[in-house]
């Protein structure tokens, strides 16, 4: 099952500007990842915040996470047209923590 | 450097037909090992994953198997492909451990007819 809900389903920017989606989940969590996949390949990790920390920077990527409202988000800053892409998060519960659950994803486009 | 290979990158098979997708991982000892499905313009849905040889745990109760022969070998099988079964189907490995980043293989795309 999807424990992840990302918002927007779809994202529409100009080169140079900043991108910014969120994800919901349900359950407690020991951490939260977000993953970008190209159109028909694999999924490429980009970042993990764990259930303790509440913001992580990563080049021009910077995700958050608020437990208490079960939210995290992911910010692209300065997006290049390589950065389109759908980006999903991933959630690893407490209960399993050998199981990631993905969201539906964002599916993002950046217009030159 | 470890490196997953998938294969084959696209498959048409008839309905109720056998199938069989394998995924490799070199480079690595004991990781865990995922099954993963995902429909068009959709999120992931966990089908198996394995953290060794012989054990594999079944998210999705449905006419798909999966196995592990060998310790970076993970099989996925089906004796008659239904219609529903078509996707894009993606293997994916960790570390051994709990909670850990996962990295994909180029996936598979399989349309049953």
């Amino acid at each position: 099952s999807q424990q992840g809900e990302e918002d927007p389903q779809a994202l529409s920017i100009q080169e140079g500007e900043n991108a910014t989606m969120n994800c919901s989940y349900k359950t407690s969590i020991n951490n939260l990842q977000w993953y970008r996949q190209n159109s028909g390949r694999g999924l490429v990790h980009l970042i993990l915040i764990r259930s303790n920390e509440r913001e992580k920077h990563s080049g021009r990527l910077r995700v958050t996470l608020d437990t208490s409202k079960k939210s995290s988000s992911l910010l692209i800053t300065a997006s290049r047209a390589a950065d389109t892409a759908s980006y999903f998060c991933a959630t690893v519960p407490l209960s399993n923590d050998y199981k990631l659950s993905f969201g539906a994803g964002t599916t993002v486009t950046v217009r030159a | 450097s470890q490196t997953i290979h998938q294969w084959p990158a696209t498959l048409v098979q008839p309905v109720g037909s056998p199938l069989s997708l394998e995924c490799t991982v070199e480079g690595t000892s004991n990781p865990n090992l995922y099954w993963y499905r995902q429909a068009a313009g959709r999120g992931l849905q966990l089908l198996f994953y394995s953290v060794g040889i012989g054990q594999i745990s079944s998210e999705v109760p449905q006419n798909l198997s999966a196995s592990r022969p060998q310790d970076r070998q993970f099989i996925l099988s089906s004796k008659k492909l239904l219609l529903s079964d078509s996707g894009f189907y993606l293997c994916a490995w960790s570390v051994q451990g709990a909670g850990e980043k996962l990295f994909f293989g180029s996936g598979t795309q399989l349309s049953v007819l």
